[in-house]
């Protein structure tokens, strides 16, 4: 059984602060990572993938992947109101099929 | 560009009724998923197509669930009979297959109620 696994939150942040989410994956053999940004009552919205180990950086978003210790995180800079939202950890492991983790709540307070 | 395009956004209907969704993936995506998502289980992959074909639905719940993709452009997802427990929303995504690493993009759902 391939599992994505994320602490479901509530992870509550002031606004301006840095917001740090995490996700474990147990299929060594997966290849890329997704994070998905999904508002309430809406539908997954990409917003940051990565392939390599190491940093990946675009605007406030920085995702960290470490295939040897098996996780990646997501790291949101300068925490906004309009960040609250649910985050999902999605992981490919062969063919296009992903694996989506159950998601992270973040909460950020004015 | 049109996203991916789902139809209806929101279903009531009785249990024992019929209910057929749709979706239109993205131009030259050739990858077609369906995931039902709900508070208690998440986000869980029921099917999905490559090139039309079924390729896995391992994650159809039961027989009442039936999907089809009769073209490039169109698939539905039919629960016969509905029931109660099947409220939930319905998202279908899509990709290309032929790249690898691809993301699938969503639709905007599906809000299935069973009375």
């Amino acid at each position: 059984q391939k599992e994505v696994e994320q602490n479901s939150g509530p992870l509550s942040v002031p606004e301006g602060a840095i917001a740090s989410l995490n996700c474990t994956y147990s299929d060594r053999g997966s290849q890329s990572f997704f994070w998905y940004r999904q508002y309430s009552g809406k539908s997954p919205e990409l917003i940051m993938f990565i392939y390599s180990n190491g940093d990946k950086e675009d605007g406030r978003f920085t995702a960290q992947l470490n295939k040897a210790s098996q996780y990646v995180s997501l790291l949101i800079r300068d925490s906004q109101p309009s960040d609250s939202a649910t985050y999902l950890c999605a992981v490919n492991n062969a063919g296009n099929m992903l694996t989506f983790g159950g998601g992270t709540r973040l909460m950020v307070k004015p | 560009d049109a996203g991916v395009i789902q139809s209806p956004r929101h279903e009531v209907t009785e249990m024992g009724q019929e209910v057929t969704l749709r979706c239109k993936p993205i131009s030259g995506h050739n990858s077609l998923f369906w995931y039902r998502q709900t508070m208690m289980r998440g986000l869980e992959l029921l099917i999905y197509f490559n090139n039309n074909v079924p390729i896995d639905d391992s994650g159809m719940p039961e027989d009442r669930f039936s999907a089809k993709m009769p073209n490039a452009s169109f698939s539905t997802l039919k629960i016969q009979p509905s029931e109660p427990r099947d409220s939930a929303v319905y998202f279908c995504a899509s990709t290309r297959k032929d790249r690898a690493n691809q993301p699938q993009h969503f639709g905007d759902g599906t809000r299935l109620s069973i009375l």
